[in-house]
């Protein structure tokens, strides 16, 4: 059974930074493609980040340049680093496994305020 | 803007079948295959379509979905009050290098 458990969320002010997490069993990191996709609250789905099993990364455009995509082998876990948030980064942050986003975690909520 | 249109609600009876249209381009749904997705209130989005017409295991065959150029249509038959949900198309866009999703559809069961 593929699992994947988002942590790392919470409340963060404007300009700062956070890390979220994506504890992964059943597939490894490594050979499947990872995703991150995001809702802003009441809004719809909007993909943010992939890393391929190749290692090659592709970002947003709304988040190129701030956000960085990353993978712990050893720990099989999938890791967002986000960097000078914004107001309109708040959002429910999801990791998907797979090229077809086949399997997803529950999310964990991050929220960029003052 | 989302890059796929989708219209922003559906509804239907039980016992209906009500379908979902996707409208992109020839970057996004022309060159690609497209996925559907189901998110229940409260929950996580989950996996219902992929590449355009197969169903995961577990997904009733009262779902279906079908590609056709630039276009994409989810279709739910025999409707029942437990398919309300936001509906998502998805697809790989070559010019944009990523995923794009519709905006959503919000099936509402009469």
């Amino acid at each position: 059974e593929v699992l994947l458990v988002e942590t790392g969320g919470g409340l963060i002010q404007p300009g700062g930074s956070l890390r979220v997490s994506c504890a992964v069993s059943g597939v490894t990191v490594t050979s499947n493609s990872m995703s991150w996709v995001r809702q802003a609250p009441g809004k719809g789905l909007e993909w943010v980040s992939l890393i391929f099993s190749g290692g090659n990364t592709y970002y947003a455009d709304s988040v190129k340049g701030r956000f960085t995509i990353s993978r712990d082998n050893s720990k099989n876990t999938l890791y967002l680093q986000m960097n000078s948030l914004r107001a309109e980064d708040t959002a429910v942050y999801y990791c998907a496994s797979g090229e077809i986003l086949d399997y997803w975690g529950q999310g964990t909520l991050v929220t960029v305020s003052s | 803007q989302s890059v796929l249109t989708q219209p922003p609600s559906a509804s239907g009876t039980p016992g209906q079948r009500v379908t979902i249209s996707c409208s992109g381009s020839s970057s996004n749904i022309g060159g690609n295959t497209v996925n559907w997705y189901q998110q229940l209130p409260g929950m996580a989005p989950k996996l219902l379509i992929y590449s355009n017409t197969l169903r995961p295991s577990g997904v009733p065959d009262r779902f279906s979905g079908s590609k056709s150029g630039t276009s994409a249509s989810l279709a739910i038959s025999g409707l029942q009050s437990e398919a309300e949900a936001d509906y998502y198309c998805a697809t790989w866009d070559d010019s944009l290098n990523g995923w794009v999703f519709g905006g959503g559809t919000k099936l509402t069961v009469l």
